[in-house]
């Protein structure tokens, strides 16, 4: 498995702002991915985070609104742009090693958007 | 495409109770099958997984079969515990390493 944190763990911001969530992992990983969980429902995949490249996201999600960024093996950052009460989720990252199809998720963070 | 479609919840039991929740999919090739756990204001916790047709995985008294035949990979217990409510999530492996989910069971275990 992997350690992994996530910072902040939860947040209540004001609509029109932004928030970068940090996911920090114990060791190397080959892949990253960043989670929406809306209250209630099941996980949405955002999007993959590369190392050394731009993020892949999926259909309906946009560079603009959540740039990603992962600097090296070990981090990546997520950051929801002009937020909206509708952005109120938790946001998880999660991770798998050596190309295995397992994943093992953060903690994850609980955003409020008033 | 790929899809897994799981039991509406909320279940209900009361402690000691046998539990199943079902899981059935969609897919093609062979995927691996995952049981993933979310306890309230938690991340989501591997529970277990299998890889191949007729592997059981089994983890903390839970257990579910990988079953080709009828696509399914029920999640069963003998005997709940309160401190196992939680939200129960069933999933494939797809492509590119990406996770396909059900929706999530809600179970609630009374005293």
């Amino acid at each position: 498995s992997a350690v992994i944190s996530q910072k902040p763990s939860r947040d209540i911001c004001q609509r029109g702002t932004s928030l970068t969530i940090q996911c920090q992992v114990d060791s190397q990983v080959t892949m990253m991915f960043w989670y929406r969980q809306q209250p209630g429902q099941s996980l949405t995949l955002i999007a993959t985070a590369n190392q050394g490249s731009e993020a892949t996201y999926e259909s309906g999600f946009v560079i603009d609104k959540f740039p990603i960024s992962r600097p090296n093996l070990t981090f990546s950052t997520l950051t929801v742009s002009n937020m909206s009460p509708e952005d109120s989720s938790i946001y998880l990252c999660s991770v798998n090693r050596d190309t295995t199809d397992t994943q093992y998720f953060g903690p994850g963070t609980r955003l409020t958007v008033l | 495409g790929d899809s897994v479609t799981q039991m509406e919840g909320p279940v209900t039991l009361s402690e000691e109770a046998f539990l199943t929740i079902n899981c059935t999919y969609t897919a093609t090739g062979y995927p691996s099958l995952f049981w993933y756990v979310q306890y309230p204001g938690e991340g989501l916790q591997l529970l277990l997984k299998a890889t191949k047709a007729d592997d059981k995985g089994s983890n903390k008294g839970f257990e579910a079969t990988y079953r080709k035949e009828t696509t399914s990979f029920h999640l069963e217990k003998g005997s709940v515990q309160v401190s196992d409510s939680a939200v129960y999530f069933c999933a494939l492996s797809g492509s590119n390493y990406q996770l396909i989910w059900g929706a999530g069971t809600k179970l609630i275990i009374k005293p």
